[in-house]
């Protein structure tokens, strides 16, 4: 199974809202990803999970904060967005240190912010 | 030296033909090359990767074709299907370092039927 489930699929939300983004994988994958992705554009890396750990923040504003909880789970807290913050906001898993790098996706969360 | 650059940004194919994506880097630290399958409104899927120890690696209709002393790599879709109207990302990532997957900017196939 290379399933990573991400809810909700759509969010809209205002500028001064807060939501959170989660994400989910049974793969027993130890790092995790937050990507956003525009409209014609590659996915944009944001943060990485390793081991539970942040281990890199691509100087993504303040206003996104990732969380870990554990190793099957993936959060990502909104608060106070910008119109330009508007995106499908991608998960991904992958195992560590075992000479397989795949990264598996989600299907996204569409983001609107108004 | 991180980049990948992929051609072309846009592709269109007649069913039952071949479609041809082409990516090239400089850094000869990458040493995974995937690629990945993206419908509108969805996540990437992989769809079929290959190391530099490998010239060529074929999954059903889809091959890979890689030239290290050039450092490019190639997807292959034979006998392309409407159903293979997607976009097309090439990416690579140094093994160690996996966490970052560099990707090209895409390629958008259309098959006409």
């Amino acid at each position: 199974d290379t399933e990573v489930t991400q809810t909700p699929k759509h969010l809209v939300m205002g500028m001064t809202n807060k939501k959170s983004l989660k994400c989910e994988q049974h793969m027993g994958h130890r790092a995790m990803y937050w990507y956003k992705q525009k409209a014609k554009k590659p996915p944009e890396l944001m943060f990485v999970y390793s081991y539970e750990k942040l281990s890199i923040n691509e100087s993504v504003p303040s206003r996104f904060s990732p969380e870990c909880p554990n190793s099957s789970l993936l959060n990502l807290h909104l608060h106070a967005l910008q119109p330009e913050d508007s995106a499908l906001y991608l998960c991904a898993s992958s195992q560590i240190g075992t000479g397989i790098e795949t990264q598996y996706f989600g299907p996204g969360t569409r983001l609107l912010v108004l | 030296q991180q980049q990948v650059k992929q051609s072309p940004q846009s592709l269109i194919v007649q069913k039952g033909g071949i479609s041809i994506i082409n990516c090239a880097y400089e850094n000869t630290a990458f040493d995974y090359f995937p690629w990945y399958q993206q419908f509108p409104g969805k996540g990437p899927a992989l769809l079929i990767a290959i190391r530099p120890d490998v010239s060529e690696k074929k999954e059903g209709r889809f091959t890979i074709s890689f030239n290290k002393s050039a450092k490019q790599f190639s997807l292959h879709i034979m006998d392309s299907q409407p159903g293979d109207s997607a976009t097309y990302f090439c990416a690579a990532s140094i093994k160690g370092g996996s966490e970052k997957l560099v990707f090209g900017k895409g390629t958008k196939l259309t098959v006409n039927p």
